[in-house]
């Protein structure tokens, strides 16, 4: 069966230190990966989404950036982190391919970053 | 991209049956309608998808009009546990996987006892 692992859960950062949130993915291959953002009692904001090796897609501009080295692992990441970088990162992923099956998207259980 | 509209909030009682609303008046024709459930500090999760007429599974039941530029989420019997923000999203199934996850701000169910 496939899942997917996010990590860490939580973490406390300072302003203007580095970030790197990994998410992979077992089970499948070839899967589209994305990157959300949700600041709190708001809605999922979608940050990156990817559909292969290196090849990754912004949705909004920010100091963030995503990085796919491998097929079924997803990295984000940051040099200077600001304070309203602030929030809940969830991974998820979906099956590639022009059938229903990928309207469907397995989440990571998020990781909650706190910027000091 | 097919932009939807939900209602911000909605408030029920248990074991009330309760219906979500979404509005997408601008669906493709190869658009799928999927809805999905979250709770606080998890990701979302899938409850139920499909193109036309009526879909159920265990959890609940999607009805969709000839149109198609709606759709109806319905919740069966709801308990306290389903208290939660529900999302619809309006994509077409596609190698990029952009459009099918695009999120609005969905509603949050509130169930009373």
């Amino acid at each position: 069966s496939q899942t997917i692992h996010q990590w860490p859960a939580t973490l406390v950062q300072p302003v203007g230190s580095p970030l790197s949130l990994e998410c992979t993915v077992e089970g499948t291959s070839n899967p589209n990966l994305y990157w959300y953002r949700q600041a709190a009692g708001r809605g999922l904001q979608l940050l990156f989404y990817s559909v292969g090796i290196g090849q990754i897609s912004s949705e909004v501009p920010q100091n963030l950036s995503a990085s796919r080295p491998q097929d079924r692992q997803f990295i984000l990441s940051s040099k200077k982190l600001l304070l309203s970088d602030s929030g809940f990162y969830l991974c998820a992923w979906s099956v590639q391919g022009t059938t229903a099956s990928n309207t469907e998207a397995f989440f990571g259980q998020g990781t909650r970053l706190t910027v000091v | 991209l097919a932009k939807t509209t939900q209602p911000i909030s909605m408030d029920s009682y248990e074991g009330q049956e309760v219906n979500i609303t979404c509005s997408h008046n601008n669906i493709a024709t190869n658009d799928y309608i999927t809805w999905y459930q979250q709770f606080p500090s998890q990701g979302p999760r899938f409850i139920i998808q499909g193109y036309k007429t009526k879909v159920t599974n265990e959890v609940a039941s999607l009805f969709i009009p000839a149109d198609r530029k709606s759709s109806t989420l319905s919740l069966p019997r709801v308990s306290l546990s389903d208290t939660a923000v529900y999302y619809c999203l309006v994509g077409v199934p596609m190698d990029t996987g952009r459009r099918a996850l695009t999120f609005g701000s969905g509603t949050r169910l509130q169930v009373q006892p």
